[in-house]
């Protein structure tokens, strides 16, 4: 079975500093990894995602997260974020259907 | 090219009622998935068609249902609506089922009374 676990239900950070948002997977098969952004009202846009490769991966608006196997993680990072960051972040695996976990609402703050 | 659209955006029913939400694909995207987003529950799956096929199904009780029309878009039913199906469910999208990507609507608000 596959499961998801974000660590963090909240993550508050001023304006300018770097920030980690964590995910732990479960599954018995290989996955594909993906980081959503969802902003007040609206949809969910995919920020980055890993099918293979590279474990390091970027995304859009300065976001890049690491696909760690031996410890199934996939945190998501920004180096410097803005107050336009401020949202909530799902991490999801997929082998079969999308999981997405709680959810982690970055808060930023000048 | 035109994103994902849902119809209504924002909906009051009540309990009893039935409810029908409808979804635009992306053009050229075949593939069409529904979830449901509540504060208490998250993001949940529905269901995935394919060519007019139910390819997988989550955890929902038979009164929630779908159907896939021939030019991809997609309806989902809900029968005698309760207090609780009051959420956010949103649309998603992909080339076809196989596909890692999806692409997201911006949801339609069903509110229960």
């Amino acid at each position: 079975a596959q499961s998801v676990t974000q660590l963090d239900s909240q993550v508050p950070v001023f304006e300018e500093a770097p920030v980690e948002l964590r995910c732990n997977y479960s599954s018995s098969v290989s996955v594909y990894l993906f980081w959503y952004v969802q902003y007040p009202n609206q949809g969910l846009q995919l920020l980055l995602k890993y099918l293979s490769g590279s474990t390091l991966v970027k995304g859009i608006n300065g976001f890049e997260a690491e696909f760690n196997k031996s410890q199934t993680s996939f945190h998501l990072r920004k180096p410097s974020v803005h107050i336009s960051d401020t949202a909530e972040y799902f991490c999801a695996p997929r082998t079969g259907k999308l999981i997405f976990g709680q959810g982690t609402e970055l808060s930023v703050k000048p | 090219k035109a994103g994902v659209t849902q119809t209504p955006r924002y909906l009051i029913k009540t309990r009893g009622q039935q409810v029908t939400l409808s979804c635009s694909p992306i053009s050229g995207h075949r593939s069409v998935s529904w979830y449901q987003q509540t504060p208490g529950q998250g993001l949940q799956f529905l269901f995935e068609y394919f060519s007019e096929t139910q390819r997988n199904k989550g955890n929902f009780p038979g009164r929630f249902s779908g159907r896939q029309f021939s030019n991809s878009r997609s309806e989902m039913n809900v029968s005698t609506l309760e207090l609780g199906d009051s959420a956010l469910y949103l649309c998603a999208s992909s080339l076809d089922s196989g596909s890692y990507e999806q692409y997201f609507g911006p949801g339609t608000r069903l509110t229960v009374t």
